[in-house]
């Protein structure tokens, strides 16, 4: 069965430096999606991306983030200079059309910043 | 804005014990809603969805009624078994024009026990 990969598991990483978080979508996805965990706190959303460029965005994806995708497979998100609070899990998601449909989820990375 | 609470867990439950996990929400218009489940080292999974009022969402022996007159959306199962330990997120889908993005729960830890 397909599914969302992501690269790597966990990543850490000083205060200041940029890290660049990677996702291998479902191949026939025309949708993505990162979401980030706070240790003990909601999934929330980050960016949805379709058609080569960002489709929606939240207040937490400032002029530090940026995603791309650079050929057909994979979807990044880079954070700039990270900061003590981007600790997180970031899940990527593909889905197959917008809307209600269902978004499947990686595993996850979790991103520690010292 | 958009919002989902659920109930705190964590929740320990006797094998073939019957589960209710609650969840409601606040939204505009008519949101779907979503009950994802993520087990240990896993990405989070669909487990079911209801798109409309009154609409039941089920799948492997779970059930959720949308109820939009108490803004509710709970998750039942009947006898839950030692390996439906995971962490169970509700999740809300605005009705918003173009807007995909996933608003989450915090989840709830189901531990089952034997």
């Amino acid at each position: 069965e397909p599914e969302v990969t992501q690269t790597p598991s966990h990543q850490v990483t000083q205060m200041g430096q940029e890290v660049i978080l990677r996702c291998v979508p479902i191949s026939n996805h025309l949708y993505f999606y990162w979401y980030r965990q706070i240790l003990g706190q909601k999934v929330e959303f980050l960016v949805s991306f379709y058609n080569n460029e960002i489709s929606e965005k939240s207040e937490i994806f400032d002029d530090q983030f940026s995603v791309e995708r650079p050929d057909g497979s994979n979807f990044t998100l880079k954070i700039r200079s990270t900061k003590l609070e981007d600790s997180a899990m970031y899940f990527c998601a593909s889905s197959l059309a917008g809307g209600p449909h269902e978004q499947y989820f990686g595993p996850g990375t979790r991103l520690t910043v010292t | 804005g958009d919002s989902v609470t659920q109930m705190e867990g964590p929740v320990t439950l006797s094998e073939e014990a019957f589960l209710t996990i609650n969840c409601t929400y606040t939204a505009t218009g008519y949101p779907s809603l979503f009950w994802y489940v993520q087990y240990p080292g896993e990405g989070l999974q669909l487990l079911l969805k209801a798109t409309k009022a009154d609409d039941k969402g089920s799948n492997k022996g779970f059930e959720a009624t949308y109820r939009k007159e108490t803004t509710s959306f709970h998750l039942e199962k009947g006898s839950v078994q030692v390996s439906d330990s995971a962490v169970y997120f509700c999740a809300l889908s605005s009705s918003g024009a173009g807007s995909y993005q996933l608003t989450f729960g915090k989840g709830t830890k189901l531990s089952v026990i034997p």
